[in-house]
């Protein structure tokens, strides 16, 4: 059983303040950590797709980096807006013979009060 | 262009009751992946097309569960006697390479089911 878990479950913060979550998955037989975001009766967008430790990506205010030897990717938003609110999704993906199933976590519910 | 699209976005439906849920890819993608979340949880992986051919079935709960895709193109997931269980947002994702982790899933707007 493949366990990805993301931290916080939910966050509100104030237009403005910079915030992170957390993704830890399994160290073993990495291949990829996806990170979509999900708004409300949307379709989940994808963000980033890392595949190399110590990747780094950024767009635009939003940052994300990879640690695949801990197990661990980090989330970034600088200078937080309204239109961020959404459901932050995370993705492992177990070697490359599993035909880019991925599993993901349960996401972080972020809230940017205006 | 167009994205993923599903249909129908809601569905009631009585337990015991059988439903299809439609998906149509990006144009092009071979790559097609059933997703569902039910309440609480996160999004769990059903199935994985690549073409017509089904490769991994691996998440399909039960055998009340089928999915077919033709033309390389729609694909529906076939849900018999349904039950309450089952109720969660069935969402639909494709990607324009035969597979690989490194290649990133453009999903659909979901199908919400709700068996009463």
């Amino acid at each position: 059983i493949l366990n990805v878990e993301q931290s916080p479950q939910s966050l509100h913060v104030q237009e403005g303040d910079s915030t992170n979550f957390t993704c830890s998955f399994p160290s073993s037989n990495f291949y990829a950590l996806h990170w979509y975001r999900w708004e409300t009766a949307k379709s989940p967008e994808a963000l980033f797709v890392m595949t190399l430790n110590g990747d780094e990506k950024k767009k635009g205010r939003i940052s994300a980096t990879l640690n695949t030897k801990e197990g661990y990717s980090y989330l970034y938003i600088k200078g937080s807006q309204p239109e961020d609110s959404a459901t932050y999704l995370c993705a492992f993906n177990r070697d490359g013979t599993s035909y880019g199933k991925l599993t993901f976590g349960q996401g972080t519910i972020l809230t940017v009060h205006p | 262009g167009a994205g993923v699209s599903q249909s129908p976005s809601n569905k009631v439906t009585e337990k015991g009751k059988d439903v299809e849920l439609r998906c149509d890819p990006i144009s092009g993608h071979t790559a097609l992946y059933w997703y569902r979340q039910s309440l609480g949880q996160g999004l769990e992986f059903l199935i994985y097309f690549q073409g017509n051919s089904a490769p991994d079935k691996s998440g399909l709960p039960s055998d009340r569960f089928s999915a077919e895709r033709t033309g390389g193109s729609v694909s529906t997931l076939t849900i018999q006697r349904t039950q309450q269980e089952d109720s969660a947002v069935y969402l639909c994702a494709s990607s324009p390479r035969t597979s690989g982790g490194e290649n990133e899933q453009f999903f659909g707007p979901g199908t919400r089911l709700t068996v009463l």
